[in-house]
């Protein structure tokens, strides 16, 4: 595997649910990302690990929860969720830590979440 | 005002011709500008990063314009390949060298 991968590729759940998403990067990059984005809006930045330390909650609602293991693994886990958070989830992840201005993030395919 | 702005378009291009369309961004602090490519239903690419006043690879030219807070992508002998939609990127060191995204260009080049 090369680059940023990310599973589920689709996910249809309820509102009762919970599930998780996965992001993998191959890189050795130091920082990763979770963004949002809905349909023709931009994308918003939800959270930021940098060496492994969450360094950004852009005010997300408590029932996104992310988890950062290591520096190569991101998780974003889901429950209780309502339709308007139907979008796709995308993961990017960063060489540099998160904070300087050379700041090239590279993107995972991306989730597309249904919410039922 | 919104922190970056871009023409939604779509911009319909002849192949072969050029096309330039440019991105406004409201913090003049902002030290890095990147532009992304984004297909349909798809995550976007990186396609271009400026650095100082500019950039260029191939086909592809970014400006960047200080005084007037706007930095612009110039595509040259458009080819079908290049529709998708550009996203330009700000990195803006008020907010913590946080990267905030405009809403795309969306391009069409035609036969």
């Amino acid at each position: 595997e090369t680059g940023v991968t990310q599973t589920p590729r689709h996910l249809v759940m309820g509102m009762t649910n919970k599930k998780s998403l996965k992001c993998e990067q191959h890189l050795g990059h130091n920082a990763m990302y979770w963004y949002k984005q809905s349909a023709k809006k931009p994308l918003e930045l939800m959270f930021v690990y940098s060496l492994e330390e969450r360094v950004e909650n852009n005010s997300v609602p408590s029932r996104f929860s992310p988890e950062c293991p290591n520096s190569s693994h991101l998780f974003l886990h889901l429950h209780t969720l309502q339709p308007e958070d139907s979008a796709l989830y995308l993961c990017a992840s960063s060489q540099d830590p998160a904070g300087t201005i050379y700041n090239e993030q590279f993107f995972g395919p991306g989730t597309r979440l249904t919410v039922l | 005002r919104k922190e970056v702005e871009q023409d939604p378009g779509p911009f319909n291009v002849p192949e072969g011709a050029t096309v330039a369309f440019n991105c406004t961004y409201s913090n003049s602090a902002s030290q890095s500008f990147f532009w992304y490519r984004q297909d349909c239903r798809k995550e976007p690419k990186l396609l271009m990063s400026v650095y100082s006043s500019g950039n260029e690879d191939g086909r592809f030219t970014a400006q960047l314009n200080r005084a007037s807070q706007y930095i612009s992508l110039l595509i040259r002998d458009s080819k079908l390949s290049d529709s998708a939609t550009y996203l330009c990127v700000v990195n803006g060191k008020a907010a913590g060298n946080k990267l905030t995204f405009g809403g795309g260009t969306r391009v069409l080049v035609k036969p």
